[in-house]
């Protein structure tokens, strides 16, 4: 079973808008935790944002904020503000676990979402 | 944030060569790096966890001796690909993770003619 899924595989949002890319999630472990990265042309990896599974608040991080919806198992991730530098393709993921054994767990990514800004 | 850093960039080798790939940690020590493949307009699968003075833990359908990884120190992990083929062509980037985000190297893409 799918265990991160992203039902978007394109999105278009105008420039200066705001634009919300959706993620569900899969895990019976209490203890996880929901990243977003955002995938340029060049294939790096940007770490976006974080958000732990016992974090009362929604994450933010600049103009990026995440919309943890803990019941529903979703972590969509808000963009505000679009710039035409967000145009990329944006990967949810998550790694099950917490405390030291966490670096030795791997990330389970989404099928990701291809957002085009336009001017 | 932490560093990692990831060698060559980009390479072309003919089918029948191996090709190494080096993923370094440069201002932290990874006792445990990742190895993902991601394939055009797909995400990113894992392919291996790299550990520190043991052998690697490869994922169901990873041939591990196609695939050789050597994690030989605490700041380097290698991926050899041996006998490469046109099909294993593809984008393969590493990571070492945190308590709170993962970071990558800046991948290496992979053409083999």
């Amino acid at each position: 079973a799918q265990k991160i899924t992203q039902t978007q595989p394109g999105m278009f949002v105008q420039e200066k808008e705001a634009v919300t890319l959706d993620c569900t999630y899969d895990t019976s472990d209490p203890s996880y935790g929901l990243f977003w990265y955002k995938q340029p042309s060049s294939g790096e990896m940007i770490f976006l944002i974080y958000q732990g599974s016992y974090d009362q608040q929604n994450a933010t991080e600049g103009r990026y904020s995440l919309n943890f919806q803990k019941a529903r198992k979703s972590a969509n991730l808000v963009i505000s503000a679009s710039q035409l530098g967000d145009s990329a393709m944006y990967f949810c993921a998550m790694r099950e676990g917490s405390g030291a054994d966490t670096g030795r767990r791997a990330l389970t990514f989404g099928s990701g979402t291809r957002l085009q800004v336009q001017p | 944030g932490a560093v990692v850093s990831q060698h060559p960039s980009r390479v072309i080798c003919k089918s029948g060569t191996s090709v190494k790939i080096e993923c370094r940690s440069l201002d932290f020590q990874a006792t445990t790096m990742f190895w993902y493949r991601q394939f055009p307009k797909q995400s990113l699968m894992l392919m291996a966890t790299s550990n520190e003075g043991s052998k690697a833990t490869y994922e169901q359908g990873v041939e591990k001796d196609k695939f050789l990884i050597n994690h030989a120190s605490l700041t380097l992990s290698t991926l050899t690909v041996t006998s490469a083929h046109p099909e294993d062509s593809s984008f393969y980037i590493c990571s070492a993770e945190g308590a709170t985000e993962a970071f990558f190297g800046q991948g290496t893409r992979l053409t083999v003619v």
